[in-house]
């Protein structure tokens, strides 16, 4: 059965210092897996998608994530904070058949420290 | 701009009142999705629809309906049999149905509160 877990409900980091939100996943095949963005009340934000292309996918605002099939995790990396970066992220898996489904993960909300 | 309206932002309801919530896209994507999210919690699948006039349930689908008489439009009724409504309605759509490797692109959600 498909899952993914955010192992961090919440991580906090100073402005400039590098970001790691942590996701592994669980699937009995390759999943797609994306990782999207929330700012308070609004919709989310796709940040960078892996496809089974290239294990370091590169995403908007300076994310990217690498795709560790060996330990089934797909980690979001940033090397340099900055405040608009605060928000909530949400790793997401998903299959490649119809009868497959869209799993989210819980979310990791990201503070950012002056 | 293509992209994915919802409305009202925010929608108050009094108790035993039925609700609609309003999802409209001009991206031409054949799916569409109704996600639920409380506070604290990841997004939950509610409906979701594949093309014209067909669409399934989600994992919480008790107390929701819809419809989806047009491409464009995915309009979400919240009943009075739903025990807890209260709380942040997304619609979502990708390009492709039953491809659920596409992305997603989201609406900006409707907060629901129930006095």
């Amino acid at each position: 059965a498909q899952s993914v877990t955010q192992l961090d409900s919440h991580v906090s980091v100073s402005e400039g210092t590098p970001v790691l939100l942590r996701c592994n996943y669980s699937s009995s095949y390759s999943p797609s897996l994306f990782w999207y963005v929330q700012h308070p009340n609004k919709g989310l934000q796709l940040l960078l998608k892996y496809t089974s292309a290239a294990t370091l996918v590169k995403g908007i605002n300076g994310f990217e994530a690498e795709f560790k099939k060996s330990e089934t995790s797909f980690h979001l990396t940033k090397p340099s904070a900055h405040m608009s970066d605060a928000a909530e992220y949400f790793c997401v898996s998903s299959g490649y058949s119809s009868a497959s489904k869209i799993i989210f993960g819980s979310g990791t909300r990201l503070s950012i420290r002056p | 701009d293509g992209g994915i309206t919802q409305s009202p932002k925010y929608l108050f309801r009094k108790e035993g009142q039925n609700v609609t919530l309003s999802c409209e896209q001009n991206l031409n994507h054949d799916a569409m999705y109704w996600y639920r999210q409380d506070p604290g919690q990841g997004l939950r699948l509610i409906y979701y629809s594949q093309i014209v006039n067909d669409f399934q349930k989600g994992d919480i689908a008790e107390g929701y309906s819809v419809s989806r008489e047009k491409k464009e439009s995915f309009p979400l009724t919240v009943t009075s049999a739903q025990k807890n409504p209260t709380a942040f309605y997304l619609c979502a759509s990708s390009l492709r149905p039953g491809q659920t490797v596409d992305e997603q692109f989201f609406g900006p959600g409707t907060r629901l509160t129930v006095l």
